[in-house]
């Protein structure tokens, strides 16, 4: 079955301090995946995605299929970056469905 | 230009009753998903049209659950008999058109059922 694993429900660290939001999958085939985010009082939003292999608001994301996993990474923490954080895959013969982890709460503090 | 538009933004109802909670997609998106999430659980997909049919529905937990979107714009999910498990956050996106393109969020309806 497929199945996306955040292990971490609250990660907290200083400004300044890197970041490391983990994300494992299960999946026997070729995925997408996605990292959304949702600021306080906003609605959910794509942040980035495996295949655009870009940098938004200073993170990355490497997609390892290897070891299944699609850490989100950010070399220097900001106030701002807090949010709910999640990582979601989806099937390229499923339709767009997405599957989501169960969020990380990233708390920047200053 | 506007978002994703769900109303209401909160309902309370009692065990039993009916509730019908809409999705305003984008304008000009065809493809439509609702997903559901629980307290302190990520989104769990429910369902997902292209234009007026419902190209996948199976995410629906069961037969209580059934949505619409009769003229491919606008989304009703309807609850029959409602439970307290049913209480979640609803949530709507919308895409342009192909499964690949990106999903746009609606705000949520907060669902509780006393």
């Amino acid at each position: 079955a497929q199945r996306v694993t955040q292990p971490e429900k609250l990660l907290s660290v200083f400004k300044g301090a890197p970041v490391e939001l983990k994300c494992n999958y299960s999946y026997s085939g070729s995925p997408e995946l996605f990292w959304y985010v949702q600021y306080s009082r906003q609605r959910l939003q794509l942040l980035l995605r495996h295949i655009s292999r870009e940098s938004i608001k200073g993170f990355t994301a490497d997609l390892n299929k290897g070891e299944t996993s699609f850490h989100l990474k950010k070399p220097f923490a900001q106030e701002e970056d807090s949010a709910m954080y999640y990582c979601a895959l989806r099937h390229s013969n499923q339709g767009g469905k997405l599957i989501f982890g169960q969020g990380t709460e990233l708390s920047v503090k200053p | 230009g506007a978002g994703v538009s769900q109303t209401p933004s909160n309902k309370v109802t009692e065990k039993g009753k009916y509730v019908e909670l809409r999705c305003d997609p984008i304008s000009g998106h065809t493809a439509l998903y609702w997903y559901r999430q629980s307290l302190g659980q990520g989104p769990e997909f429910l369902i997902y049209f292209q234009g007026t049919g419902a190209a996948d529905d199976s995410g629906l937990p069961n037969d209580r659950f059934f949505a619409v979107r009769p003229e491919g714009s606008v989304s009703t999910l309807k609850i029959q008999r409602t439970e307290r498990g049913d209480s979640a956050v609803y949530l709507c996106a919308s895409s342009p058109s192909d499964v690949t393109d990106t999903q746009y969020f609606g705000p949520g309806t907060r669902l509780t059922v006393l």
